[in-house]
């Protein structure tokens, strides 16, 4: 149980074009899910809270106009990058909550990005 | 929610359990201990979490000291598939996940 998928797994485009990664709950609903961001040798760092229905709260620094989250449905949330350039080049990483308040949170397999 | 000190590294021989040590001296009494590790180029796994008692599930057991000031992961017996970055995090009810820079571990053959 708790499976989280990723979609697609890799993904390569040109500087300019918006790009949608979609993260699914595949056996229980997630009232909140979260998007992170890894560069190659450092940890993971947390970019947004989705919250099914709701605007998702950004972490500072994040631009919340280039990256957009929709959180449409309990199994379902999705991160558009707008307009890439080759800084947005990352693993991004998805993790959905069960249940409510303090659940376990469970990963996606990720999403590699690369910007030409 | 508490910061969280690992060792950047450690080696274990394969067949042999595997003792990850945290540190999480500024811990208050309604935050959890969660571990999870990632496998290069993956999402991170999630593995235990504890309180105050120790854990044991079928991927490894959780060591909270009485004073819950540290806590040590285990894995019985380590296998080669068991390389990977560990990241022991403290959390506070429906707080975030903050990944801090983990204990890689190696298995060796």
């Amino acid at each position: 149980g708790a499976v989280v998928s990723q979609h697609p797994s890799w993904v390569i485009c040109k500087s300019g074009t918006s790009v949608k990664i979609e993260c699914r709950s595949l056996d229980f609903q997630a009232t909140t899910m979260f998007w992170y961001r890894q560069f190659p040798k450092q940890s993971l760092m947390l970019m947004a809270t989705s919250n099914e229905g709701s605007k998702a709260t950004y972490e500072q620094g994040v631009e919340k106009d280039k990256f957009l989250i929709n959180h449409a449905s309990l199994t379902l949330s999705t991160l558009t990058v707008t307009s890439a350039h080759p800084e947005d080049s990352s693993f991004y990483i998805c993790s959905a909550r069960v249940g409510q308040g303090d659940g376990t949170q469970y990963f996606g397999p990720g999403t590699r990005l690369l910007v030409l | 929610d508490a910061k969280t000190t690992q060792p950047p590294s450690m080696d274990c021989a394969e067949g042999r359990a595997a003792n990850l040590p945290c540190n999480h001296s500024t811990i208050s009494g309604n935050e959890y201990v969660y571990w999870y590790r990632q496998i290069h180029s993956q999402g991170p796994q999630y593995i235990i979490h504890g309180l105050k008692n120790n854990e044991t599930n079928e991927m490894a057991s959780l060591i909270i000291t009485e004073d819950r000031k540290s806590s040590t992961l285990i894995l019985p017996h380590a296998t080669l598939r068991d390389t990977a970055v560990y990241y022991c995090i403290v959390k506070q009810g429906a707080n975030n996940l903050f990944f801090g820079t983990g204990t890689r571990l190696t298995v060796i053959p």
